[in-house]
């Protein structure tokens, strides 16, 4: 049982590098999020779907790309890495509103 | 103003207290809420769902109060292994909204 599964884990980029990071669930959910996590701040919300082919901007999307191609992936993408970009990154899903969400355990970045 | 607001504590407490948060929220129209649990750079885990009033799972109880517009999460006989910080969240659409998190360390 699977459910939220984020690839990498870890990874360390240069500045102006590119990358993209991967979320998987195979609960058949509807909805997926990619959050951001720093000290302090909370979680911040960087781009959602609500369903296969559609994307959303949330609170903080400049400098991210999203995909859904397929319904169980999630793609987060970083076309020129920046130090601010340094973060816990935090995908989700739900099944639909009013479900809570399922997080993955999350993937720790760090741009030099 | 951010939607989700919550006391960023410390709570300090020793073993066997009881503790209570609370969370205010903005949208009236908020349908459902729901308390997280996580530990130090971890993954927030779901702790409660509320629907309506309330809901209560062991030492955990979670009540809400529409007119008021806030949630709160009782915890009692405090364990050790309930340090960590809670985070109170609302949802009122297609994303859900989070607060910053109160932050519980249980004390032998």
């Amino acid at each position: 049982n699977a459910g939220v599964t984020q690839t990498p884990k870890f990874r360390v980029l240069k500045t102006g590098q590119s990358m993209t990071l991967l979320c998987a669930q195979d609960m058949n959910h509807e909805y997926m999020y990619w959050y951001r996590q720093d000290p302090g701040m909370g979680l911040r919300l960087i781009h959602y779907s609500v369903g296969e082919g559609t994307t959303a901007k949330g609170e903080v999307p400049d400098g991210y790309n999203v995909s859904r191609l397929k319904k169980q992936n999630f793609l987060l993408g970083l076309e020129s890495a920046a130090p601010s970009q340094t973060s816990v990154y935090f995908c989700a899903s739900r099944e639909d509103s009013p479900q809570p969400q399922h997080f993955g355990d999350g993937t720790r970045l760090s741009i030099l | 103003r951010k939607e989700v607001e919550q006391d960023p504590g410390p709570f300090n407490v020793p073993e066997g207290a009881t503790v209570a948060f609370n969370c205010t929220y903005s949208n009236s129209a908020s349908q459902s809420f729901f308390w997280y649990r996580q530990d130090c750079r971890k993954e927030p885990k779901l702790l409660m769902s509320v629907y309506s009033s309330g809901n209560e799972d062991g030492r955990f109880t979670a009540q809400l109060n529409r007119a008021s517009q806030y949630i709160s999460l009782l915890i009692r006989d405090s364990k050790l292994s309930d340090s960590a910080t809670y985070l109170c969240v609302s949802n009122s659409g297609y994303a859900l909204n989070f607060g910053k998190g109160t932050s519980l360390l249980v004390t032998p």
